[in-house]
């Protein structure tokens, strides 16, 4: 069955301080991995996309890794910020497919001052 | 910078009622989509939409539930009767294409309560 799992669920941090989040997926066949943070109340929206043969792509403060081999993702926070409040989700891409994505739970992130 | 957009931002409907929920997709897209996310719960796929045909569905979308793209700019999603389960966040989004590369981009979502 094709899952997406992200831990930890919720997380509190301090403004300024760093974190990572992390995905494992079981999806066949895969195509990509993104990363998508979503607001409370409003739609995803796309932090990265990732194929098997990317190791590491950033987006300003948002690194995201990837092991095609472990089947593994992370999502590193730097210097995190009060907007950095929000549920950041793990998304899979199943090859073949019209762009079918597979969802995880997403962890939900509050950045404290 | 274009986005998707959708409304109502949130619709009550009474148990058995027809819904209609409508989206403005990013204006040179052509692929078509729309999502649900029951309140605590992942985002789920419903159905893909391209050239005036849906492309895929998945078992959540069932005879209750249909799509149409009734001109050159909405693309709405019908509940016909209204279940209490259907209560949820409905995502639209478009892309340009359909490989892996192209971006989905998601509408702020219409909240539908089903009372």
């Amino acid at each position: 069955k094709n899952q997406v799992e992200q831990s930890p669920q919720s997380l509190i941090i301090l403004e300024g301080k760093n974190c990572t989040l992390q995905c494992n997926y079981t999806v066949s066949p895969f195509s990509n991995l993104r990363w998508y943070k979503q607001d409370t109340g409003r739609g995803p929206v796309s932090l990265t996309i990732m194929t098997f043969s990317e190791n590491t792509k950033s987006n300003g403060r948002y690194t995201a890794t990837l092991d095609a081999d472990t089947k593994q993702s992370s999502l590193h926070i730097t210097a995190s910020q009060l907007s950095d409040s929000a549920s950041y989700i793990c998304v899979v891409l199943i090859s073949g497919g019209y762009n079918k994505l597979i969802f995880g739970a997403g962890t939900r992130l509050a950045v404290h001052p | 910078e274009p986005e998707v957009t959708q409304t109502p931002s949130h619709q009550v409907t009474q148990m058995g009622q027809e819904v209609i929920l409508r989206c403005v997709p990013i204006s040179n897209h052509l692929y078509f989509y729309w999502y649900r996310q029951i309140l605590g719960q992942k985002v789920e796929f419903l159905v893909s939409f391209y050239n005036n045909e849906i492309s895929e569905k998945s078992e959540i979308f069932d005879d209750q539930f249909s799509v149409e793209r009734p001109d050159g700019s909405n693309f709405t999603l019908k509940i016909r009767s209204t279940k209490l389960e259907d209560s949820a966040m409905y995502f639209c989004a478009s892309s340009e294409a359909w490989d892996s590369f192209h971006e989905q981009f998601f509408g702020p979502g219409t909240r539908l309560t089903v009372l």
